[in-house]
Formats: structure tokens, C-alpha cells, sequence
């Protein structure tokens, strides 16, 4: 069973540029979750799709959005970068059950901003 | 505030020597408590989840344990592959978020 594949693994960017990120969970997984992860900060919960809606939310500026197709395959986007933007941004996939389930996590896509 | 403390950052063993790593979490309505480990460049990989005081859960040369105010993750006899960084996690009874601990860096030398 393949797992949770995320593309690109590198992206290079300059400050006030947009970048779209992409992923797609485990077959038969319907919710995905996207994290950053910095030295300083460690993992932060960005937000969680399932069946295409926004479920859950955490405390990020809007410049942070993303969406969920109807094959469960999510992107997420980030307009206006800023240098602090500069992470690992992972990607996690489960079941059902959003509170017992454990998290299927990618590889991540390692995001630079110039 | 909610919060969870990993100590201790780093940690380098011998081949064959046990230790434990710490987590300590402040909050209210634990709903459960993850562990997961991380290798370099590679996403965080699910270990355990404990749900109530008291629980305990094994997998080969891992043991971890729940008490109200912290966990241990328990490794017996660590062999070198069990070099990683074990991150820690709580979710409350009410909030889907999770709650992430830094993380120990584990180093295991032949």
C-alpha cells in the first residue's frame, strides 16, 4: 500500500511570491491534515480536510488556505511569502475518526523563501 | 495554557544502554497522548497513543507509559537504527489540534 506522497520535495522562493503544495494520502483515507515544522516552533497544526470541507483550523493568517479533491488529494497554498515561511510543510492522512486515529505522515515539502 | 515539554533535548547512548525520555504536558481533558518518532528528512512515524493514567504499551525495545502529568518513553537495550528524534503529542477532549512537543534527539553510538 503506497503511502502518503507529497510533491514538491524542494521549493525555492522569494519573498511575496505564492507556492502551491501537494498531497495525496493513503488509499481509502479521507482526512488530511498539513503541519509546519521549524526548528524553533517544532510541528504546528495548520488545518484539516475531510470529504472536500475544511474541518478544523489552526492559528495561521489567511495567507495560509487549502482544498481537498474529491479523490481525498489535497494542496495547500501560501500567497504573500515571508522569509519566516521558510519550513517543512507535512502532510498526514487518516482514516475516519478525527480524534482517535493515528496521523500517516509524507515526506514533507521543504519550503526556502529568499 | 496548554503546553508539552520534551526533556531532554538531546540524548547519545551506547549501543545496549537504556534510558528513558520525558514528556510532560499541561492540559485540560487529555484525550490522548502520541508518540512518534522521526528520522532525518522523513515525515514523523506513529509509535503508541495512551489514553488514561496508568496505561502502558509495548513495541520491540520501546515501552511507553501514561501517569496525569507525563509519559515516559522507555528504550531497552537501543541498538543503533533506533537513532531518530521521538516527538511527543497531546489532544485535548474537545480540540482535533494537536499539541507537539520539541522533541529528543536520540543518539545511539555502536
Amino acid at each position: 500500500k503506497a503511502g502518503v506522497t507529497q510533491t514538491p520535495r524542494y521549493l525555492i522562493k522569494t519573498r511575496g511570491q505564492q507556492v502551491t503544495l501537494s498531497c495525496s494520502p493513503i488509499s481509502g483515507h479521507r482526512s488530511v491534515s498539513w503541519y509546519q515544522q521549524t526548528p524553533g516552533q517544532g510541528l504546528q497544526f495548520l488545518f484539516e480536510y475531510f470529504s472536500e470541507t475544511q474541518r478544523n483550523k489552526g492559528n495561521f493568517p489567511g495567507r495560509f488556505s487549502g482544498r481537498q479533491f474529491s479523490n481525498s488529494r489535497s494542496e495547500m497554498n501560501v500567497s504573500t511569502l515571508e522569509l519566516g515561511d521558510s519550513a517543512l510543510y507535512l502532510c498526514a492522512s487518516q482514516r475516519t475518526d478525527p480524534f482517535d486515529e493515528k496521523l500517516f505522515f509524507g515526506s514533507g515539502t521543504q519550503l526556502s523563501v529568499l | 495554557e496548554d503546553q508539552v515539554t520534551q526533556s531532554p533535548e538531546a540524548l547519545r547512548l551506547q549501543e545496549g544502554e537504556s534510558s528513558s525520555l520525558n514528556c510532560s504536558y499541561t492540559v485540560s481533558g487529555l484525550r490522548g497522548l502520541f508518540w512518534y518518532r522521526q528520522d532525518p528528512g522523513k515525515g514523523p512515524e506513529f509509535l503508541f497513543t495512551l489514553y488514561s493514567a496508568g496505561e502502558e504499551k509495548e513495541k520491540e525495545r520501546l515501552k511507553a507509559t501514561l501517569t496525569k502529568k507525563e509519559s515516559f518513553l522507555h528504550i531497552t537495550a537501543p541498538k543503533p537504527e533506533d537513532s531518530a528524534t521521538y516527538l511527543c503529542a497531546v489532544r485535548r477532549d474537545s480540540n482535533y489540534q494537536l499539541i507537539w512537543g520539541a522533541g529528543t534527539k536520540l543518539i545511539i553510538k555502536p
